[in-house]
């Protein structure tokens, strides 16, 4: 069965550069969820969007925007990058609307971003 | 003070024991998610709960809602099962993936 596909796998980046990460969510899957986990750190949301819209947004900073696109792929768009902004992005997606509640979520394996 | 805790941090089991890991939150939640994170970071999702237990194969969670308190239990362990275990919350009236995270259970399990 397909899956949550994110590219790239992994990225090296220098400070000040721009970065754009891609989420293809599960077929279907109408919904996904943004992640960021630092080295050794535990996870913070970041922003989620629901049929093409933002649906909720978390601890996300300026210098990132991220869309979801008629196909639902997401891409995560990051500027200014920092040495701090090194860490595992990952998405998830699942089916959203009403009566979805129990829809589980599906994750991706992550990009690794290396700001040098 | 964290809004998740798990414990133990870190757990080291002999292959066939059963093992348990908690986790008690703070917050008002619509439900609790047991992921599994394997070295290199893809996430698995184990279970997603809002009452009583669940039972997947060698795996059982259970929550307590009054005592804001889970665990997950593996039975038969085995070195397959070494990875981390998150722990993970929806605040009560957020989305359903806006989750807060627990800081993990690493798990390894010696044959």
């Amino acid at each position: 069965a397909a899956g949550v596909i994110q590219s790239p796998r992994h990225l090296i980046k220098e400070k000040r550069e721009t970065a754009t990460l891609k989420c293809y969510p599960i077929p279907r899957h109408d919904t996904v969820y943004w992640y960021q986990q630092g080295p050794g750190q535990d996870p913070q949301f970041l922003i989620s969007f629901y049929e093409k819209m933002q649906s909720d947004k978390g601890s996300i900073p300026d210098r990132f925007s991220a869309q979801q696109f008629s196909d639902y792929h997401s891409e995560l768009n990051m500027s200014s990058l920092e040495l701090g902004d090194s860490a595992l992005y990952f998405c998830a997606s699942h089916l959203g609307g009403a009566g979805s509640y129990n829809s589980p979520l599906h994750f991706g394996n992550g990009t690794r971003l290396t700001v040098t | 003070k964290n809004e998740v805790e798990q414990s133990p941090q870190n757990l080291t089991a002999q292959e066939g024991e059963f093992i348990t890991i908690n986790c008690s939150y703070s917050v008002g939640i619509s439900a609790l998610h047991w992921l599994q994170q394997h070295p290199g970071g893809g996430i698995v999702s184990l279970f997603m709960l809002s009452s009583g237990k669940k039972k997947h194969g060698r795996l059982i969670a259970t929550i307590n809602i009054q005592e804001k308190h889970s665990s997950l239990h593996i039975t038969a362990s085995h070195p397959r099962d070494s990875a981390v275990y998150i722990c993970a919350v929806e605040n009560y009236g957020g989305s359903q993936g806006n989750l807060i995270f627990g800081k993990g259970t690493k798990l390894s399990v010696k044959p």
